[in-house]
């Protein structure tokens, strides 16, 4: 069965630096999302991406977040000049068409900011 | 924005018993209301969805049933198995937007 993959597995970086998680979608899908869970807390949405543009985003999604679709198939979430709480674990997503159709996880990214 | 309450927290039960954990949410025009589950280091994994214009799926040992009026729906797992065992989360699709909103999850434990 098709999944979403992530790499890598386990981040960790310093305080300040810059940081690319990487995804890659399945391949017939159209909508890309990213979400992150901190610690034993709920699921929080991030920014949803479809056709190279975003199409929603949290108030979490501010001007150290960015995404971009490089190419065909990766989709990536990159962090400027990391803090400390954003240590979490960061969940990539797509669907296939559209926003009501299944969104489907990868297994996701632990950053741990030092 | 849209407010998920989830309930119970904690859910303990025997091997074979049923269990049931509600979802309920506040955006009357949310369209879209799946289950996930997820496993220790895992990410949520979908388990079943139903849509605003039906009242109850079934999937095996997996259903879950909607009431729109009332604004809340329910994860029915029955004959459980150890396997089962995991954090289960709600997630309502508001009406507005095309993001998930999720509730801050059950601990299911099945025992053996």
């Amino acid at each position: 069965e098709p999944e979403v993959t992530q790499t890598p597995s386990h981040q960790v970086t310093q305080m300040g630096q810059e940081v690319i998680l990487r995804c890659v979608p399945i391949s017939n899908h159209l909508y890309f999302y990213w979400y992150r869970q901190i610690l034993g807390q709920k699921v929080e949405f991030l920014v949803s991406f479809y056709n190279n543009e975003i199409s929603e985003k949290s108030e979490i999604f501010d001007d150290q977040f960015s995404v971009e679709r490089p190419d065909g198939s990766n989709f990536t979430l990159k962090i400027r000049s990391t803090k400390l709480e954003d240590s979490a674990m960061y969940f990539c997503a797509s669907s296939e068409w559209g926003t009501i159709q299944p969104q489907h996880f990868g297994d996701g990214t632990r950053l741990s900011i030092l | 924005g849209e407010n998920v309450e989830q309930h119970p927290s904690t859910l303990s039960v025997q091997e074979g018993d049923s269990a049931v954990i509600k979802c309920t949410y506040s955006d009357s025009a949310s369209n879209y209301f799946p289950w996930y589950k997820q496993e220790l280091g895992k990410g949520p994994q979908l388990i079943i969805d139903i849509r605003s214009n039906v009242g109850e799926k079934k999937d095996q040992r997996i259903a879950v049933t909607l009431n729109k009026t009332a604004k809340h729906f329910s994860l029915h797992i029955t004959e459980t198995q150890p396997e089962d065992s995991a954090v289960y989360f709600c997630a309502p699709r508001g009406g507005s937007q095309g993001n998930l909103i999720f509730g801050k999850g059950t601990k299911l434990s099945v025992k053996p």
